[in-house]
């Protein structure tokens, strides 16, 4: 069965920090990929979203930056976090048009 | 652009009976999916039912049902029998026609059940 992995759970980082998100798929080959930020309260806004390995498109412009360097592995990274890059985010899968799979999610609070 | 609209930011439904939960979107492509999500405090996203823009019938899934308005573009979410655990905030997303799979979401909707 497919699964997937998102960490940390949390972080605490102050600004000016370096940023990486690491998500992994097991159990599906080929998976489209996406990173999702959820503000408190609020809708999720696709950030990234990858269809295959070095093939990434960006939704929105920001201060982030994705990488997908394997098949199932998806990250996120910023060089200098700023306190509106906190947030819930959420990296996502789908292997078809009908079915989206969502990590645990990490709740970033940058300070 | 895809566009979602939940007009309910909170809602308050007793134990046992059904809730509706409002959904338009609006699109000009002739093929999209709909899809509702739950999120607990947690912060998971648990998918709950799904439907596609040809399908002829609404789609049911245990005590999910949606309620497809296509001419009217609004795809309502139906929970029959509601239980404490129900209570979560409530999304709902569009997938984009044939190859793109982006999911579009709408600002959701907080569900508290009453005991």
């Amino acid at each position: 069965s497919q699964t997937i992995h998102q960490w940390p759970a949390t972080l605490v980082q102050p600004v000016g920090s370096p940023l990486s998100l690491e998500c992994t798929v097991e159990g599906t080959s080929n998976p489209n990929l996406y990173w999702y930020r959820q503000a408190a309260g609020r809708g999720l806004q696709l950030l990234f979203y990858s269809v295959g390995i070095g093939q990434i498109s960006s939704e929105v412009p920001q201060n982030l930056s994705a990488s997908r360097p394997q098949d199932r592995q998806f990250i996120l990274s910023s060089k200098k976090l700023l306190l509106s890059d906190s947030g819930f985010y959420l990296c996502a899968w789908s292997g078809d048009r009908y079915g989206y799979t969502f990590g645990s999610g990490t709740r970033l609070t940058v300070v | 652009a895809q566009k979602i609209t939940q007009t309910q930011p909170g809602m308050f439904v007793q134990e046992k009976e059904a809730v509706t939960l409002d959904c338009t979107y609006d699109t000009s492509d002739p093929s999209y999916g709909l899809f509702w999500y739950k999120q607990p405090s947690s912060g998971e996203m648990i998918f709950l039912i799904y439907q596609g823009s040809y399908d002829q019938q609404n789609a049911t899934e245990g005590r999910y049902s949606l309620n497809f308005q296509k001419a009217r573009k609004s795809a309502n979410l139906v929970i029959s029998a509601s239980q404490l655990g129900d209570s979560a905030m409530y999304f709902c997303a569009m997938r984009g026609p044939y190859n793109d799979y982006k999911l579009s979401f709408g600002a959701g909707t907080t569900v508290t059940v009453r005991a």
